[in-house]
């Protein structure tokens, strides 16, 4: 089993649709959890980090379940510029730089 | 905004070769890693630094050497490339104690041959 396992999509959804993705980890003890994005032949960029109680940044909301140890992503009324990969990524680790595991990513499509 | 450049945007070299990878940052971070992706296994660190001349073994360090003589510089050697080494590098920095948060380069995408 993956430590960081995101389903790889492609999420293909209409213009102004809500979509959400899930990622689930394995270790039990994960420290913090972040969402990055990834365009087309891009670098990854952070989009936000992922707190306990949940966090939102205008259109999208990321949660934390640790009971079922997942975290989730929503992005309501979706643009076409919301197209990308969209990484988990879950620090294992403690310390200056933690120990990060990436996910596989989660491609979404939004059409006109 | 924090700016990490990587030297080479595309590389192809030949197997046995000697290969520099060299990366700079501009916003005096003090951690600094290398990465490569490849399809269907996303991301995996090669190496990290968290000083000058201070380096760490990542999860997949064989075939692999960095440097770090200057905070602003980390350089990746593929010592004799190998055609399994090919593959998109990633460059990244972040300030100290914040794990998680990375600011990545463009990416080189190496060929081996």
């Amino acid at each position: 089993r993956k430590e960081v396992e995101q389903d790889p999509g492609p999420f293909n959804v209409p213009e102004g649709a809500t979509v959400a993705f899930n990622c689930t980890y394995s270790n039990s003890a994960s420290q913090s959890f972040f969402w990055y994005r990834q365009d087309c032949r891009k670098e990854p960029k952070l989009l936000m980090s992922v707190y306990s109680s949940g966090n939102e940044d205008g259109r999208f909301t990321a949660q934390l379940n640790r009971a079922s140890q997942y975290i989730s992503l929503l992005i309501r009324d979706s643009k076409l510029s919301d197209s990308a990969t969209y990484l988990c990524v879950v620090n294992v680790g403690s310390g200056n730089t933690g120990k990060l595991i990436f996910g596989q990513g989660t491609t979404l499509q939004v059409k006109p | 905004d924090v700016k990490v450049t990587q030297s080479s945007r595309y590389l192809v070299k030949r197997t046995g070769e000697k290969v520099f990878l060299e990366c700079v940052q501009d916003m005096d971070h003090e951690n600094m890693f290398w990465y490569r992706q490849d399809p269907g296994l996303g991301l995996r660190l090669i190496y990290f630094s968290y000083d000058v001349k201070m380096k760490e073994k990542g999860d997949i360090p064989e075939g692999y050497s960095v440097s770090r003589e200057k905070k602003e510089r980390f350089s990746l050697i593929l010592e004799s490339a190998s055609t399994n080494q090919t593959s998109m590098y990633l460059c990244a920095s972040s300030p100290w104690g914040t794990a998680g948060k990375l600011f990545f380069g463009s990416g080189t995408q190496l060929s081996v041959l």
